[in-house]
């Protein structure tokens, strides 16, 4: 079983202001992770995922994530804010099980991120 | 491609009422599932599919029921709703290979039992 802990609920920052979501896991096994983003009154979208390779990952909306085995982290850090990346954001794991965890995701409890002018 | 639809997208049942969330995905993925969303809770997977006729139990199943006749559909039951059933509903599907840990949601279901 995996558990996945955000460390922080509510996140407030100035535009053009960097940014850093914490996210921490817990598992038995190895593992995949992802973060999620939900706008306000909209479904999830994936933003960026660790499969393998490089542990540090990009999205094409400038937000990026390193994954830390040692640490069992999966921190989101952004340079500069926009107004528009206002928005819940949700760390995810899913194991790495040969095909029979079926993409079943554990998610973490959500951090919203609100970027004030 | 519309993606992942949900319906309807707000209701209210009463105590001990029924009834069905639909969702329809149009991108012939296997992989389909159900969660439903708390306040400062995340997302927790209520029931999930990995096929046509195929259906698994997730995290919160008690109180749902589910069916997949085909491919493009996967709809959620509730018996006999409860207030502990208030919440938003997101269906979300997902494909094969590495495409199987790129999970696609639907728009959600917001749903209120009094």
């Amino acid at each position: 079983a995996q558990s996945v802990t955000q460390l922080d609920s509510q996140v407030p920052v100035f535009e053009e202001a960097p940014v850093e979501l914490r996210c921490n896991y817990s598992s038995s096994v190895s593992v995949y992770l992802f973060w999620y983003v939900q706008y306000p009154n909209q479904g999830l979208q994936l933003l960026l995922k660790y499969l393998s390779g490089s542990t540090l990952v990009e999205s094409i909306n400038g937000f990026e994530a390193e994954f830390n085995k040692s640490q069992t982290s999966f921190h989101l850090r952004k340079p500069s804010v926009h107004i528009s990346d206002t928005a819940e954001y949700f760390c995810a794991v899913s194991e790495r099980a040969g095909g029979t965890s079926y993409g079943k995701l554990t998610f973490g409890q959500g951090t919203i991120l609100t970027v004030h002018p | 491609n519309a993606g992942v639809t949900q319906t309807p997208k707000f209701r209210i049942l009463k105590i001990g009422q029924s009834m069905t969330l639909q969702c329809t995905q149009d991108m012939n993925h296997n992989y389909m599932y159900w969660y439903r969303q708390d306040p400062g809770m995340g997302l927790k997977l209520i029931y999930y599919s990995v096929g046509a006729g195929i259906t698994d139990k997730g995290e919160v199943p008690n109180g749902y029921n589910v069916s997949r006749s085909t491919t493009e559909d996967f709809p959620l039951r509730l018996e006999l709703a409860a207030p502990s059933q208030t919440s938003v509903y997101f269906c979300a599907s997902s494909g094969t290979g590495t495409g199987l840990y790129e999970q696609y949601f639907g728009p959600g279901t917001r749903l209120t039992v009094t």
